[in-house]
């Protein structure tokens, strides 16, 4: 069946690096969505993208589509520890049901 | 609007005991879903339903039972619990079941089977 690979699995920086997830479909998508789960919360959307190589941009957040819409990714630039959390991708699988990639858990040293 | 509620907030139950894990969300939205979290293995869909009446098998169905008798409550049954089953429970909804909706999480019920 359909897959979403995500990856690091983990990600450790120090407050001010830069942050990235990259997410991996084995079918092309209709589209992806992003949500970001805190600490002992549930998953929140963040955003969706829809269009082959559309770049969005959420303040320090910049999410990428590829062409090829395979693939995706999600970039944090200089961290917070308010960026705490995991991340996760969904793509629709064949009934429209959201496949959910594995998700990276960040964690941000102060 | 309250979105999407959950009872329990945590449950322990002995092996082969049953539950229910109750859901209601006041949006009108047609599509809910369940969802086990457990580390490392992301979210999995246990069962979904795209309206009032019509119930289907997700990823991970096996031990759950599901029902809809109503658009605003979809709860999940474990039948005889199972230390499997011990992990996080999250109840989501949204509006049609559209590919481009976005989904609403509650707040989960952490359950523990002993």
């Amino acid at each position: 069946g359909q897959q979403v690979m995500q990856i690091p699995q983990y990600q450790h920086v120090q407050e001010g690096e830069d942050f990235t997830t990259y997410c991996n479909s084995s079918t092309t998508l209709s589209n992806i969505q992003w949500y970001k789960q805190r600490p002992g919360g549930h998953p929140v959307f963040l955003i969706q993208l829809v269009k082959s190589g559309e770049v969005k941009k959420q303040k320090r957040l910049t999410f990428q589509f590829g062409e090829a819409k395979k693939n995706s990714s999600l970039h944090i630039t200089a961290t917070q520890t308010t960026d705490v959390g995991t991340y996760f991708c969904a793509g629709s699988g064949s009934q429209g049901n959201l496949i959910f990639g594995k998700g990276t858990k960040l964690s941000v040293k102060p | 609007n309250a979105g999407v509620t959950q009872t329990p907030k945590f449950q322990v139950l002995k092996t082969g005991q049953s539950m229910t894990l109750q859901c209601a969300q006041d949006m009108n939205h047609e599509y809910m879903s369940w969802y086990r979290q457990d580390p490392g293995m992301g979210l999995r869909l246990i069962h979904y339903s795209v309206g009032a009446g019509i119930t289907d098998q997700g990823e991970v169905p096996n031990g759950y039972n599901v029902s809809r008798s109503t658009t605003e409550d979809f709860p999940l049954r474990l039948l005889s619990a199972a230390p499997s089953q011990t992990s996080v429970y999250f109840c989501a909804s949204r509006p049609t079941g559209g590919r481009q909706e976005t989904q609403y999480f509650g707040p989960g019920t952490r359950l523990l089977v002993l």
